[in-house]
């Protein structure tokens, strides 16, 4: 069973520096997800993915994130000029259909030194 | 902007005690309701999704009820194990937001059941 698979599992870096994360869905699957869940909370919506067209990106992503899908299969999340209010883990979740639940990788968790 | 709680926010139990924990989300532009279980270390594993109202949901010992007249979901879980421990969370699509999406989460229940 190929699920989400999200990498790296950490990441450490300096405050400034340039970080992105790598998310493959379930191959089947044709929307791609990503959220965002810091300590306390429940995970937030970042974007959202159908196919390759990014058709919802939510306030929370400042002109510092960017994310991609190419050809609809992978999708990449960077952020740029990274603060330490971007750590957090960054969780990517993908699905068929909106009827159906989300399948969710393992996450990334970002540590800002 | 939708806005979906849960309790309690954290659950002490002892083995083989039956538990339950509250969603409460709008009940006007209600679409469906998912409960997901987070065990540290691990990915969030789909439970349930729940569209109609009074409908009611079973996976081994946990179950789910619906009430979207009311704007609220409840959790069971018949003589816990060790191995429930883990966070649930309930999550709505964002319906204000026609057609969307995005799925709003609660802050989860955090359930610790003792040996």
């Amino acid at each position: 069973d190929t699920g989400v698979s999200q990498n790296p599992r950490h990441k450490i870096t300096k405050r400034g520096q340039n970080v992105t994360f790598r998310c493959d869905p379930i191959s089947e699957h044709n929307r791609l997800y990503w959220y965002r869940q810091t300590l306390g909370q429940g995970p937030e919506f970042l974007t959202y993915f159908q196919n390759e067209a990014q058709l919802e990106k939510s306030r929370l992503l400042s002109d510092r994130f960017s994310a991609e899908r190419p050809k609809g299969s992978f999708s990449t999340l960077e952020i740029q000029r990274t603060e330490q209010g971007d750590s957090a883990m960054y969780l990517c979740a993908s699905s068929f259909n909106r009827e159906l639940p989300q399948h969710f990788g393992d996450g990334t968790r970002l540590s800002i030194l | 902007i939708l806005n979906v709680e849960q309790s309690p926010q954290s659950l002490h139990v002892q083995e083989g005690d039956s538990t339950n924990f509250t969603c409460s989300f709008p009940s006007s532009n209600f679409y469906a309701l998912h409960w997901y279980r987070w065990e540290t270390a691990k990915s969030p594993e789909a439970l349930f999704v729940m569209t109609l109202n009074g409908d009611e949901k079973k996976k081994g010992r946990i179950s789910a009820t619906l009430n979207t007249k009311e704007g609220y979901s409840y959790l069971y879980i018949k003589g816990s194990q060790p191995e429930d421990s883990a966070t649930y969370l309930c999550a709505s699509p964002d319906a204000f937001q026609g057609g969307s999406e995005k799925l709003v989460f609660g802050k989860g229940t955090k359930l610790t059941v003792n040996p």
